[in-house]
This record gives structure tokens, sequence and C-alpha cells, in this order.
């Protein structure tokens, strides 16, 4: 998986308590990505960024933020999780090789009861 | 903002055969086209990519062609093998930043 970590790798939480997601990568990529899989969706992106401390929203940001102190992490804050946010989550990150080619991590998936 | 379409959502074939996966895109100014392969429990692996300079590219038993004209470009895989099976996406990258806009996925099932 190109030297991304994802933690946890499972969650169960409740309505109303925050979570936050981690993605770890060990390969000095510059941009970092949160993205969401749903049956019939596809993956859809939810956050990115394109350097420390600068990030961006994406298509389904709504009720999610990010933050980057360090190159290699990349968290998704989730502050008061809801039934529609249970997914499964990625984080990609690109940019050494090339600014296209996205790398993905091994997932979260998060189930909000 | 681009869309991505993804036909079929499920293909299956006889090991051996071929499979075409098609994608169109919106956005005239897209340039770059990746296809992941992602499997049961695992993240999306790329697999092969194209960029909008070139008509096709080819790398063992799989082939994708680009057809910037029709807005249109399609995965072949030839000579499946059951380990071939998994959902396939199709993505386009938008004009501006690296934000890569997913196809919904087909599930291919190759029976042996």
């Amino acid at each position: 998986d190109a030297g991304i970590t994802q933690s946890p790798r499972h969650k169960v939480t409740e309505t109303g308590t925050p979570v936050t997601l981690r993605c770890h990568q060990t390969e000095n990529h510059r941009y970092m990505y949160w993205y969401r899989q749903d049956p019939g969706h596809g993956l859809r992106l939810i956050h990115y960024s394109y350097g420390v401390k600068d990030t961006d929203k994406g298509e389904v940001s709504d009720g999610y933020s990010v933050s980057r102190s360090k190159t290699e992490d990349f968290l998704l804050t989730l502050e008061s999780a809801t039934s529609s946010q249970t997914s499964v989550y990625f984080c990609a990150i690109s940019g050494l090789a090339g600014v296209d080619e996205q790398f993905f991590g091994p997932g979260t998936r998060l189930t909000v009861l | 903002g681009e869309n991505v379409e993804q036909h079929p959502s499920t293909l299956s074939v006889q090991e051996g055969d071929s499979a075409v996966i098609k994608c169109t895109y919106s956005d005239s100014a897209s340039n770059y086209f990746p296809w992941y392969k992602q499997e049961l429990g695992k993240g999306p692996q790329l697999i092969i990519d194209i960029r909008s300079n070139v008509g096709e590219k080819k790398d063992q038993r799989i082939a994708v062609t680009l057809n910037k004209t029709a807005k249109h470009f399609s995965l072949h895989i030839t000579e499946t093998q059951p380990e071939d099976s998994a959902v396939y996406f199709c993505a386009a990258i938008m004009e501006y930043g690296n934000k890569l806009v997913f196809g919904a996925g087909t599930i291919l099932r190759v029976k042996s």
C-alpha cells in the first residue's frame, strides 16, 4: 500500500460522538486525500491537502474537518458522527513521482450506530 | 464539475474470455484517466493509466483506450483469469488541482 497506514482499521461509535481517523505516510508525498466509499457511489473526495497546513474541501466535505501539521500525517475528524457517515474511509497520497498518480491506503471501516 | 459514468455495474465472463469496461466523462479539460482494481477488504490499486496525448496504452493483458472527441475511455482485459475478479474503478482528473472523480465501479467476476 505504498507506505500508507490508516488507523484505526475498524471503529464502531455512537451518533453524536467525535471521531478522528489517522493517515500516516512514509513516502514524503506532498498531496494527501481523504475519500469515502459507499455502494453505488465509487469513491468520493472529502478533503485533501497540498502541503502542511494547506487543505481544501472536496465533493462531500460537510460534517468533516481535516488537519495536517506534519508532512506524514493527515487527520480526518467527524465532529459529531451521524449514521450517514457510516462508510469505508480511504486515505490516498500523490505528488512525488508525479502529481496525478494516487496511491491508496488499506481503509478504515467506520460504523456509526 | 467533472462527472464520470461507468458501465456495466457488474460483468461476468468465462475464464479466458475478454472483459471490457467503459467510462464517459464530462469535462473536456480532463487529461488524466487512471484505472484502479480493488480486491475485497483492500484499498484500490492503480493498474494502468492514460494521458490525453495518447490513444491507447497496454501492459501485458491490460489495455486502456481513450477517445477524447467522444469523451470516453475503456479498460480491456484479455485472457481473463480468476484472480482478475475484483471491483474496477475508472477516474478522471478535474481541470484544477489534483482531484480525481471516480466512476461508481464495476464488479468483475471471472468464472472458471
